[in-house]
């Protein structure tokens, strides 16, 4: 897969408040998967974007895959404290055959 | 289904031992993949499997290798344990070869001292 760059590493918001992840690339990506880490446990799978332009969503969650493939961004409508974890974004496959790589990670908490 | 199983969860080592964290799953996936967790590093691909029989370096593979069984298992060796490599591992599989959905295990917590 190709290198992805996430950003911000964290992000600390008030319930209710909105948040929002990026993930972006310097090459253009065949998809982008992305996962929710709770504290203490294993990542797991949301959403695959593969499309341009592509708009999911899910309940409060809203993915977004960019025109050029070359970013994307996961926003969170009205957090609650139930959305405290790690989310990550990852790439699968490109020029590596099999190969799923993810970028850092944002680490977000969420105050009552 | 148990989905992906790790074992051991935790493990301590002393620095120059060797151990083999080992991973199943029962879905009939594909690819399997070996990541670690550090803080601020996301997770990082130390090696992978993209189908039984193939195994293909990641960003991180120095000082690890793998083994991919048989289609089911797929194995981490540490063969001379470093305090660098005390971290959360994390084993993955994949049905197919488009790549959709990755199935994460629990997680192995090891410590080198």
């Amino acid at each position: 897969g190709q290198q992805v760059m996430q950003i911000p590493q964290y992000q600390h918001v008030q319930e209710g408040e909105d948040f929002t992840t990026y993930c972006n690339s310097s090459t253009t990506l065949s998809n982008i998967q992305w996962y929710k880490q709770r504290p203490g446990g294993h990542p797991v799978f949301l959403i695959q974007l593969v499309k341009s332009g592509e708009v999911k969503k899910q309940k409060r969650l809203t993915f977004q895959f960019g025109e050029a493939k070359k970013n994307s961004s996961l926003h969170i409508t009205a957090t609650q404290t139930t959305d405290v974890g790690t989310y990550f974004c990852g790439n699968a496959g490109g020029t590596s055959y099999g190969k799923l790589t993810f970028g850092q990670g944002t680490i977000l908490t969420v105050h009552p | 289904n148990a989905g992906v199983t790790q074992t051991p969860k935790f493990q301590v080592l002393k620095t120059g031992q060797s151990m083999t964290l080992q991973c199943a799953q029962d879905m009939n996936h594909n690819s399997m993949y070996w990541y670690r967790q550090d803080p601020g590093m996301g997770l990082r691909l130390i090696y992978y499997s993209a189908s039984e029989g193939t195994t293909d370096k990641g960003e991180v593979p120095n000082g690890y290798n793998v083994s991919r069984l048989n289609k089911r298992e797929f194995s981490l060796r540490l063969e001379s344990a470093a305090p660098s490599q005390t971290s959360v591992y994390f084993c993955a599989s994949v049905y197919g070869s488009t790549l959709t959905e990755a199935f994460f295990g629990q997680g192995t917590r090891l410590t080198v001292v």
